[in-house]
C-alpha cells in the first residue's frame, strides 16, 4: 500500500498570501496524482489530476507540480473561498488507492 | 451534467449490514467508468471503500475486503455498497463518486450521507 503524508496538518495563510502545501508517496507514483478541495459539510472537489492538471473550472491561482515522491499544490493568492482543507490522491498503484491526511487552510 | 445521490439508512446497529445506493444521473453507468465508494469519519480524513466497473469488476480496499461488498444494477443506472458486521468505527459521511477511465482519480461526487452505528 502507498502511504501518502500531507504537511502541514495546518497551515495559517493570510488572504491574499500564497499558500505552498506539501504531499509525500511512499514510494513513486509518477505523476498519477491528484488534489481535492473539501468545505465543510461539502463533498471534496476535484482541483488537480495528472499532478500538474487544473480540472474543468479550477482558477488559474491552483497550481500543482511534482513527480515520482515530492507533490506541491500552490494556491497563487489566497481568496476568502480557499480556505478550506486540501487532500492529494495517489492513482497510480491499487488497490487501494489513498488519500493523504489533509491540509487545512485557514485564515491568519 | 453528471450526478451522483447517495441514499440509505442513517442510523444502524452494531453488528448489522449497512446499505447505500447511489444512483446516477446524467451518465448512463453502462457507458462505462469505474465507480467508487469513499468514506470520511467525523473530523477525519477520507477512505477508499472500493469501486466497481460497469462490468462488474470489483476491487476493494484489503483493510475492508473481508467486510465489503459492492454492486451494480445497470438497469436502474445505480450502484450499490454493503458493509457487514459493522461498529461505531464505520460511523462516516459516504460518497460515491465517478473515477475517470484509464485514470482513477474522481471527478463526480455525491454530496454524501452520514451513517450512523450505535444501538
Amino acid at each position: 500500500e502507498i502511504m501518502m503524508t500531507q504537511s502541514p496538518a495546518t497551515l495559517s495563510v493570510s488572504p491574499g498570501e500564497r499558500a505552498t502545501l506539501s504531499c509525500r508517496a511512499s514510494q513513486s507514483v509518477s505523476s498519477n496524482l491528484a488534489w481535492y478541495q473539501q468545505k465543510p459539510g461539502q463533498a471534496p472537489r476535484l482541483l488537480i489530476y495528472g499532478a500538474s492538471t487544473r480540472a474543468t473550472g479550477i482558477p488559474a491561482r491552483f497550481s500543482g507540480s511534482g513527480s515520482g515522491t515530492e507533490f506541491t499544490l500552490t494556491i497563487s493568492s489566497l481568496q476568502s473561498e480557499d480556505f478550506a482543507v486540501y487532500y492529494c490522491q495517489q492513482y497510480d498503484s491499487w488497490p487501494p488507492l489513498t488519500f493523504g491526511g489533509g491540509t487545512k487552510v485557514e485564515i491568519k | 451534467q453528471v450526478q451522483l445521490q447517495e441514499s440509505g439508512p442513517g442510523l444502524v446497529k452494531p453488528s448489522e449490514t449497512l446499505s447505500l445506493t447511489c444512483a446516477v444521473s446524467g451518465y448512463s453507468i453502462s457507458s462505462g467508468f469505474h465507480w467508487g465508494w469513499i468514506r470520511q469519519p467525523p473530523g477525519k480524513g477520507l477512505e477508499w471503500i472500493g469501486s466497481i466497473y460497469h462490468s462488474g469488476a470489483t476491487y476493494y480496499n484489503p483493510s475492508l475486503k473481508s467486510r465489503v461488498s459492492i454492486s451494480v444494477d445497470t438497469s436502474k443506472n445505480q450502484f450499490s455498497l454493503k458493509v457487514n458486521s459493522v461498529t461505531a468505527a464505520d460511523t462516516a459521511v459516504y460518497y460515491c463518486a465517478r473515477q475517470i477511465r484509464a485514470s482513477y482519480y474522481f471527478d463526480y461526487w455525491g454530496q454524501g450521507t452520514l451513517v450512523t452505528v450505535s444501538s
